[in-house]
């Protein structure tokens, strides 16, 4: 029971570097989301994929990318990075239909310095 | 814009004793709610979902009850034990999209149970 498994754990990066955020779901979910946890702060929708293809902007999408090549994976993308992103990242994902859960992947700590 | 209160921010009770979590929303025109756990260093893992139309569901020493005209919401949590020690989050839903892209979340309530 994988369910949904990101990538790296820990990261620290350096202003201005880039790097991606890997996320892969075995639970066929049309659904995917990328959210980010700020001490003190309710989680943040960066951006979600309501399928292969589609993907959409959420609350806080500057600074980052997504792409949806397949079902199961969702990566996330930070350019250029900046002090304002060091954040836990979490992905998580729902499958099509009312009232679904929401299944969230054990998170991605990253440091900007 | 859809805003979600837990207050308070962090609770201790002793082990044995029942308690409850609060939760607050301002805009009661929601779909559904759910309560979440999550633990040191680990994702949020769903405890119950309500339904706009339901008014509480149960698992297990679990308890959530939904008032939706008052904007609000509890946990109760029956004979705490020292596992139940974590960080508690509601996230509120908006509109009937099949999605969770309208997921409106709390900060949480820490809560510690004293053995």
């Amino acid at each position: 029971n994988a369910g949904v498994t990101q990538t790296p754990k820990f990261r620290i990066l350096k202003i201005g570097q880039s790097m991606t955020l890997q996320c892969t779901q075995d639970m066929n979910h049309n659904y995917m989301y990328w959210y980010r946890q700020d001490p003190g702060m309710g989680l943040k929708l960066i951006y979600y994929s309501v399928g292969a293809g589609i993907t959409d902007k959420g609350e806080v999408p500057n600074g980052y990318n997504v792409s949806r090549s397949t079902t199961e994976d969702f990566p996330l993308r930070l350019e250029l990075a900046a002090p304002s992103q060091t954040s836990v990242y979490f992905c998580a994902s729902s499958y099509l239909e009312s009232g679904n859960t929401i299944y969230f992947g054990e998170g991605s700590w990253l440091t900007v310095v | 814009k859809q805003e979600v209160t837990q207050i308070p921010a962090a609770l201790s009770v002793p082990e044995g004793e029942n308690l409850v979590l609060n939760c607050s929303f301002t805009d009661s025109a929601i779909y559904n709610l759910q309560w979440f756990r999550q633990d040191p260093g680990k994702g949020l893992t769903s405890l119950l979902l309500i339904q706009s139309s339901q008014r509480e569901q149960t698992s297990g020493r679990l308890n959530a009850s939904l008032d939706k005209s008052s904007g609000r919401s509890t946990l109760y949590i029956a004979a705490s034990q020292p596992g139940d020690s974590a960080t508690y989050l509601c996230a509120v839903k908006a509109g009937s999209n099949f999605g969770n892209e309208k997921l409106t979340f709390g900060t949480g309530t820490r809560l510690t149970i004293i053995p």
